[in-house]
């Protein structure tokens, strides 16, 4: 049972534009989460960050967007370069140690 | 660099063989956690350590699978009697508490 979803493997957006990177969880005890990219033969690198308490976080050309209704996080990358090709996961916790990871989303930016 | 690193970054195993991967935490990192990414998945927790304490093994596939961080610092994930089914990514990850969590390079484990 997937706890974390990113029902899009892939996704291709041109430079410039806006990259819209979707998940959804269904444990709504889930209080945290949070967005690691992962380039080819690396480790995942943590990107940004969200708790419950907001519905909105921003970082530079990076925002995470949390709808707690609908248990659905976005993050928009505007504007995408071509070096943020990688594929990009969801993680979310519920106040502890133990993240659970959604399966990746592919982001190809056309130069 | 400061931050986790990871050895081998490649492994080959003959199945019912046992293999050592070992994870150097960032200095100072209380917290450590070993994860198993299969290809086209995300990663999946295994196991949590609190300095030399293991708080939580309940990821640990089976019994062949072993971690050990005996002073507080480097961790070592051992796999007894390699199966096929062991092939994946190990990563590595540490933190100074209960906040974010920051990943090695993974170890990538092929069991032949």
């Amino acid at each position: 049972d997937q706890q974390v979803k990113q029902n899009s493997p892939s996704l291709s957006v041109q430079e410039g534009r806006i990259s819209i990177l979707n998940c959804d969880y269904t444990n709504s005890m889930f209080d945290y989460f949070l967005w690691y990219k992962k380039y080819p033969a690396e480790g995942p690198t943590f990107l940004i960050s969200i708790s419950s308490i907001k519905d909105k976080n921003e970082d530079g050309r990076f925002t995470v967007f949390l709808n707690k209704s609908a248990k659905h996080l976005s993050l928009h990358i505007v504007p995408s370069q071509p070096g943020d090709s990688a594929v990009y996961f969801c993680a979310a916790n519920s106040g502890t140690y133990k993240y659970i990871f959604g399966t990746g989303t592919r982001l190809k930016v056309l130069a | 660099g400061a931050g986790v690193s990871q050895s081998p970054r490649y492994k080959v195993a003959k199945r019912g063989q046992d293999v050592a991967l070992r994870c150097d935490p960032i200095s100072g990192h209380v917290s450590l956690f070993w994860y198993q990414q299969a290809l086209g998945q995300g990663p999946e927790f295994l196991t949590y350590f609190q300095n030399e304490a293991q708080l939580d093994k309940s990821g640990l596939p089976s019994d062949r699978f072993f971690a050990e961080r005996p002073e507080g610092s480097v961790s070592t994930l051992k796999i007894q009697r390699t199966q096929q089914e062991d092939s994946a990514v190990y990563l590595c990850a540490s933190s100074l508490s209960e906040d974010t969590q920051y990943f090695g390079p993974g170890t990538r484990l092929t069991v032949l």
